[in-house]
């Protein structure tokens, strides 16, 4: 039940895309394609993204997109907006009935 | 809409123990799992627990079993966590969130919380 691995931070300017990821093993990210997404203002509860590697809950714009190869999922933010300025956390279902997050990834729009 | 407010936090003394609410409404909330996911100050989130939509079936990482202890009240659309032998390290804000199957299988959540702070002092 080790969490899963995300670089501390990335950064991007408006307009521009940026690639967050997100690497497991074979037997939480490899092994399900149960992969989620939160993004997090501060002070605020998580808001789910993305979900099951690369589906949009309702109301949540496709500048996000989801994808996974292997053992490591990736979150890409498309058209950089002010907004999109937040902490962003991935999820994978690992097996056994438990459920791990990532470290989280500070997103900066320089 | 679906609103989810917890209660029960507090300053707790090391070895102590609390039981933290969520009040859910705008779902039926008999049809849904529901889980705990706490935030460390500063920190990542971390699932704590989870339990199945008639409260038959609960799960727990290895950080809390045998300590917490998830339960439901579907009469009163309520959620609890009852934490006990608490340790400075489970100082944390509690979210609750919902699932999205009846089964208590935690795959990702739709809706949280605002969260409850738990202060454990030594």
């Amino acid at each position: 039940q080790s969490a899963l691995t995300q670089p501390p931070s990335a950064s991007g300017s408006p307009g521009q895309s940026v690639t967050i990821s997100c690497t497991g093993t074979s037997s939480d990210v490899g092994g399900y394609n149960y992969v989620s997404w939160y993004q997090q203002h501060p002070g605020k509860a998580p808001k789910l993204m993305i979900y099951e590697v690369n589906k949009w809950p309702s109301g949540v714009p496709d500048r996000f997109s989801g994808s996974k190869s292997g053992n490591t999922a990736s979150l890409t933010v498309s058209g950089l907006q002010a907004e999109d300025e937040a902490d962003y956390y991935c999820s994978s279902y690992a097996g056994y009935n438990t459920l791990v997050f990532g470290g989280g990834t500070k997103l900066t729009v320089l | 809409e679906v609103q989810l407010l917890e209660s029960g936090g507090g300053l707790v003394q090391r070895g102590g123990s609390l039981r933290l609410s969520c009040a859910a409404s705008g779902f039926t909330f008999s049809n849904y799992a529901m889980s705990w996911v706490r935030q460390a100050p500063g920190k990542g989130l971390e699932w704590v627990s989870a339990i199945s939509n008639t409260g038959g079936s609960a799960y727990y990482p290895d950080s809390v079993k045998g300590r917490f202890t998830i339960s439901r009240d579907n009469s009163k659309s309520t959620l609890y966590l009852q934490v006990n032998t608490l340790r400075a390290e489970d100082t944390a804000l509690y979210y609750c969130a919902k699932g999205i199957n009846r089964a208590g299988t935690p795959t990702f959540f739709d809706f949280w919380g605002q969260g409850t702070l738990v202060t454990v002092s030594s």
